[in-house]
């Protein structure tokens, strides 16, 4: 198993700019999550889904939207990217008992909005 | 909502002494504590979890305590090594309409030879 993946690692964004990290999971987890931790800082939800078709917002909802067409991928779009929204971004998946399951995060995608 | 408030920020212990980090949380119907790891540029990874149904839990090394009455708990590592550095985060979560787990602020634990 992959486990979870993002993708890119590393971009770099003009104010303004509009992209989307991508997630996937391969271990059939119904909930999944944003994340984002700027430097020395502990981690905020963005957005998280408990299943196909359902998502819900965080802590830190607005300047993101999320879907989730399909189990396996929550995709992070950003719309006029703006410097606060220079962090790096953890997406996560859980198991069947969601929240009260260990999390696993993918690899992180460190974003610079200049 | 929940809020985790995470001490210390920075700890510092000498190799072979023992490590205590401690949370508060705010929602008594909070009930799963997870504590992750994460090593610089690394992703977090679980290292041990408590549920609200119990008082302490060991795994080796680590321990962690939880006192549902004062609403805090408490990550307890002995015998550091040099690869126990890493920034440690607390969180708390409880199963309901809205399945969200909030995570401390973390705490970078330094191991000095």
């Amino acid at each position: 198993n992959a486990g979870v993946t993002q993708t890119p690692k590393f971009r770099i964004l003009k104010i303004g700019q509009s992209m989307t990290l991508q997630c996937a999971q391969d271990m059939n987890h119904n909930y999944m999550y944003w994340y984002r931790q700027d430097p020395g800082m502990g981690l905020k939800l963005i957005y998280y889904s408990v299943g196909a078709g359902i998502t819900d917002k965080g802590e830190v909802p607005n300047g993101y939207n999320v879907s989730r067409s399909t189990t396996e991928d929550f995709p992070l779009r950003l719309e006029l990217a703006a410097p606060s929204q220079t962090s790096v971004y953890f997406c996560a998946s859980s198991g069947t008992s969601g929240i009260l399951d260990e999390q696993y995060f993918g690899p992180g995608t460190r974003l610079t909005v200049t | 909502g929940e809020n985790v408030e995470q001490h210390p920020s920075t700890l510092s212990v000498q190799e072979g002494d023992s490590a205590v980090i401690k949370c508060t949380y705010s929602d008594s119907a909070s009930n799963y504590f997870p504590w992750y790891k994460q090593e610089l540029g690394k992703r977090p990874q679980l290292i041990i979890d408590i549920r609200s149904n119990v008082g302490e839990k060991k795994d080796q090394r680590i321990a962690v305590t939880l006192n549902k009455t004062a609403k805090h708990f408490s990550l307890h590592i002995t015998e550091t090594q040099p690869e126990d550095s890493a920034v440690y985060f607390c969180a708390a979560s409880r199963k309901n309409r809205d399945d969200k787990i909030i995570f401390g602020k973390g705490t970078r634990l330094h191991i000095l030879p």
